[in-house]
């Protein structure tokens, strides 16, 4: 069974720039949840979809986004980038009112320069 | 706002069992306590989850006092493979709308 896939690994951009993330969960499962990690806030919840529905939104400005499509996979988008977008970004897929919690992908390196 | 505190490092002899304690004192009755591990480049692993009863599984065993105010998660046997950081977690929410609210996690270190 595959797991959570993110492309791509590692990506570096420029200040004011706008990049895309993606995420394949697992098959079955609609439940897609994005995070940002960074050495001083630890995770931090981003967004959460369920199909093709926006759920749960955590604290982060309007330039962060995401979108779902009905195979369940799901981007992110960031717009005008700051140095301080500078994270690996998590995905993890879940079923709806599974217990066991989300499997997470590798994640995503962004380095913004 | 975290709901856990963890020790911010532990060390633990390979081949003995580690202890890694959480406090979640202010946690509700419906809320379930989570614990994940992140090793070095990859994404969390998910270890094991319980609400009042104490658990088990292959991974780990999971002790939860009775006040529901602290756990302990036990690696009964410590490899050197089981070096990571380990997030003591709540889960708040329903069962179909719910969030982990992570701390900052112990870096356990096993050590030869």
């Amino acid at each position: 069974k595959a797991g959570v896939t993110q492309t791509p690994r590692y990506l570096i951009k420029t200040r004011g720039q706008q990049v895309t993330l993606s995420c394949s969960p697992i098959s079955g499962h609609r439940s897609v949840s994005w995070y940002q990690q960074t050495p001083g806030q630890g995770l931090q919840f981003l967004f959460e979809y369920f199909s093709e529905t926006q759920r749960n939104k955590g604290n982060f400005p309007g330039r962060f986004s995401g979108r779902q499509f009905s195979n369940s996979r799901s981007e992110m988008n960031v717009s005008t980038l700051e140095l301080g977008d500078s994270a690996l970004y998590l995905c993890a897929s879940s079923l709806l009112g599974s217990y066991y919690g989300y499997t997470f992908g590798s994640g995503t390196r962004l380095t913004v320069v | 706002d975290a709901k856990t505190t963890q020790p911010p490092s532990m060390d633990c002899a390979e081949g003995r069992a580690a202890n890694l304690p959480c406090n979640h004192s202010t946690i509700s009755g419906n809320e379930y306590v989570y614990w994940y591990r992140q090793i070095h480049s990859q994404g969390p692993q998910y270890i094991i989850h319980g609400l009042k009863n104490n658990e088990t599984n292959e991974m780990a065993s999971l002790i939860i006092t009775e006040d529901r105010k602290s756990s302990t998660l036990i690696l009964p046997h410590a490899t050197l493979r089981d070096t990571a950081v380990y997030y003591c977690i709540v889960r708040v929410g329903g069962q179909s709308n719910y969030q982990l609210i992570w701390g900052a996690g112990t870096k356990l270190i096993i050590k030869p």
